[in-house]
């Protein structure tokens, strides 16, 4: 149990082109999903939180109208790259933790989007 | 910004060694995670330790945690090749995100 996906899982775009990256709890309900952000051997930074239904909290020094995080459902949140450039070029990885009614601290990670801007 | 740090950044060993890893964390925590990541993937949670335990195990995993030293280490027994990867410690408060360290690279060698 406990699985989360991501869609696409490597996309190649133009600079200047949106991309939307899905992610999905697949057999549990997520009040509250996390974006990251991987630069090559380094650490996860954390991006944004998404609760369902309400707008999403940013990290200090990500730029919420590049970066839109839609968390329509208790299943899905979806992160669109707009305008992207060759720097937001990255692995983007989203986390869902579990709970509706319940309180849960581990996070399910997907599998991760690695995002290369041309 | 990244509060953990992670000793050390990398480590070899052959396979049926033990291998510890250690994290040290700057601020007050509810929990502190360990997750596996292999490369160009998603994390694997592997083990939850509460601030309130010390010690924790799971299969080849023990975790360990000092809260007055603000401080975790991660041992894995009888290493095997696939336990190559790298591995992120990542501090919690109840209900709130995650901060990760900077993750050990660990290398198993057959």
């Amino acid at each position: 149990g406990a699985v989360v996906s991501q869609h696409p899982s490597r996309v190649i775009c133009k600079s200047g082109t949106s991309v939307k990256i899905e992610c999905r709890s697949l057999d549990f309900q997520a009040t509250t999903m996390f974006w990251y952000r991987q630069f090559p051997k380094q650490s996860l930074m954390l991006m944004a939180t998404s609760n369902e239904g309400s707008k999403a909290t940013y990290e200090q020094g990500v730029e919420k109208d590049k970066f839109l995080i839609n968390h329509a459902s208790l299943t899905l949140s979806t992160l669109t790259v707009t305008s992207a450039h060759p720097e937001d070029s990255s692995f983007y990885i989203c986390s869902a933790r579990e709970g509706v009614g319940i309180s849960t601290d581990t996070q399910y990670f997907g599998p991760g989007t690695r995002l290369t801007v041309l | 910004s990244q509060q953990g740090e992670e000793d050390p950044q990398a480590l070899s060993i052959q396979e049926g060694e033990n291998a510890t890893m250690n994290c040290s964390y700057k601020t007050s925590i509810n929990n502190l995670q360990w997750y596996r990541q292999n490369s160009g993937r998603g994390l694997v949670h592997l083990i939850l330790i509460r601030s309130n335990e010390r010690e924790k195990h799971s299969g080849r995993l023990r975790v360990t945690l000092d809260t007055s030293k603000k401080s975790s280490s991660l041992l894995i027994t009888a290493s095997r090749a696939a336990d190559t990867a790298s591995y992120f410690c990542a501090g919690g408060a109840s209900g709130s995100r995650l901060t990760f360290g900077e993750g050990t690279q660990l290398t198993v060698n057959p």
